[in-house]
């Protein structure tokens, strides 16, 4: 069965600061990755997603992703963030036989000024 | 271009009532997947639709059920409301097994 760990529950970070959001999954074929930001009271809006090829995947709003094989890790990341960027970030894994997606319980981001 | 649409947005119903949300996929999609989010919680899969039948269910009890029309839009039945079934309820949309799916803005559901 797939999975999905996010180690940090919460981050606090400057603005204008960087970012690094981790997520590890555990699947046994070729996953596909996701990551999702929810704003409060929001649905998800997809920032990137990784199906194949380069295993650095640029998203919307300045983040990138980078797929690491050999530590079943999907680290999200961003060089420097703005206040808007305050919110839960999920991360989660599909693959091209299965149909659901698998989420991690998220990270939420706390942007100080 | 519409995206995922559903209704209503909030919903309030007590205990043992059953309940109807509504789903319109995102323009081309024909594949419709049903999610429930607990608070500080990821999304969980309940199931997902294609050509109107259930293709794929997760770890929910009967309770839960679902249809999808032939213009792809669906419902999301739940029966016999417990406490436990507050949540927001997602609607995504995709096109292909597998492939991105797109969310809409959730049903927030509380069950007093």
């Amino acid at each position: 069965a797939q999975s999905v760990t996010q180690p940090d529950i919460h981050i606090t970070v400057s603005e204008g600061a960087s970012l690094e959001l981790r997520c590890n999954y555990s699947y046994g074929a070729t996953p596909y990755l996701f990551w999702y930001v929810q704003s409060p009271g929001q649905g998800l809006q997809l920032l990137l997603k990784y199906f194949s090829g380069d295993t650095l995947v640029q998203g919307i709003k300045g983040f990138e992703a980078e797929f690491k094989r050999s530590q079943s890790s999907f680290n999200l990341r961003k060089p420097s963030v703005h206040w808007s960027d305050a919110a839960e970030y999920f991360c989660a894994v599909g693959a091209r036989s299965d149909y659901k997606l698998s989420f991690g319980a998220g990270t939420t981001v706390t942007v100080r000024a | 271009d519409a995206g995922v649409t559903q209704s209503p947005t909030h919903l309030i119903k007590t205990r043992g009532q059953q309940v109807t949300l509504r789903c319109s996929p995102k323009s081309g999609h024909d594949t419709v997947s049903w999610y429930q989010q607990a608070l500080g919680q990821g999304p969980q899969f309940i199931f997902q639709y294609y050509e109107e039948e259930e293709r794929q269910r997760g770890n929910f009890p009967d309770r839960f059920s679902g249809h999808q029309f032939p213009n792809y839009s669906s419902e999301l039945n739940v029966n016999a409301l417990l406490l436990g079934d507050s949540a927001l309820y997602l609607c995504a949309s995709s096109w292909l097994a597998g492939n991105e799916q797109f969310f809409g803005p959730g049903t927030r559901l509380t069950v007093l």
